[in-house]
């Protein structure tokens, strides 16, 4: 079984829905992270979090929220999608700062 | 602001030729330096790492990296490429107390058979 995992693995939705990604880790690191991918722009980071109660924006948190419901799930959401939000979504955790992270297969994201 | 550069965005090679990809980055400090590679439609793996002691370090699939202080630099290479090399570098630094990793733009690299 994969330590981070990410569901749905693809998900195509609608302009204006509510959207959560899924990340859960079995690695039991304290540190979690979501990014998106876009061609030639690389990896941006959206949200991380330390812990249950350290929750941090990224480069380009806005349209997004995040919740870390326990040490091992981090969930992502587009509270109100559009089409720019189309991209590729990574998890990934750590377990500490400048450390190693280690990351879920992705989510494949469109929104129409 | 801390960031990462990778010079070459699009590398295009054949079977067995050498590979040097470039990374530079700008802070002063202390520094850990990673390079991961991307599968075509596989999630980012890690390749090699540096932390600290020897400046050469040796990754997976005969991957190789130089960091060179005084040029800001962790330059990944390989002596002779395969197809299955195929697949997307980035390279990525964590400065000094920064609690986050500062990521290249990713350069693409196709090895023709």
């Amino acid at each position: 079984d994969a330590d981070v995992t990410q569901t749905p693995r693809n998900r195509i939705t609608k302009t204006g829905k509510r959207i959560m990604l899924e990340c859960s880790q079995t690695k039991g690191h304290d540190r979690m992270y979501w990014y998106r991918q876009d061609p030639g722009l690389g990896l941006r980071l959206i949200y991380y979090s330390f812990d249950v109660k350290d929750i941090n924006k990224g480069e380009i948190s806005d349209g997004y929220s995040v919740s870390r419901q326990a040490q091992a799930k981090f969930s992502l959401s587009l509270e109100s999608a559009i089409p720019n939000q189309t991209a590729l979504y990574f998890c990934a955790t750590s377990a500490y700062s400048g450390g190693i992270q280690y990351f879920g297969a992705g989510t494949r994201l469109s929104v129409l | 602001a801390q960031s990462v550069s990778q010079h070459n965005h699009h590398v295009i090679l054949s079977e067995a030729a050498s590979l040097e990809l470039g990374c530079n980055y700008s802070y002063g400090g202390t520094v850990n330096l990673f390079w991961y590679v991307q599968y075509p439609g596989q999630h980012l793996q890690l390749l090699l790492k540096y932390f600290s002691g020897d400046p050469l370090v040796k990754g997976i699939k005969g991957f190789e990296a130089e960091f060179i202080k005084s040029k800001f630099s962790f330059n990944l290479r390989k002596p002779s490429v395969q197809w299955s090399d195929t697949a997307e570098y980035f390279c990525a630094v964590n400065a000094g107390n920064n609690r986050k990793l500062i990521w290249g733009l990713g350069t693409s690299l196709a090895v023709n058979p």
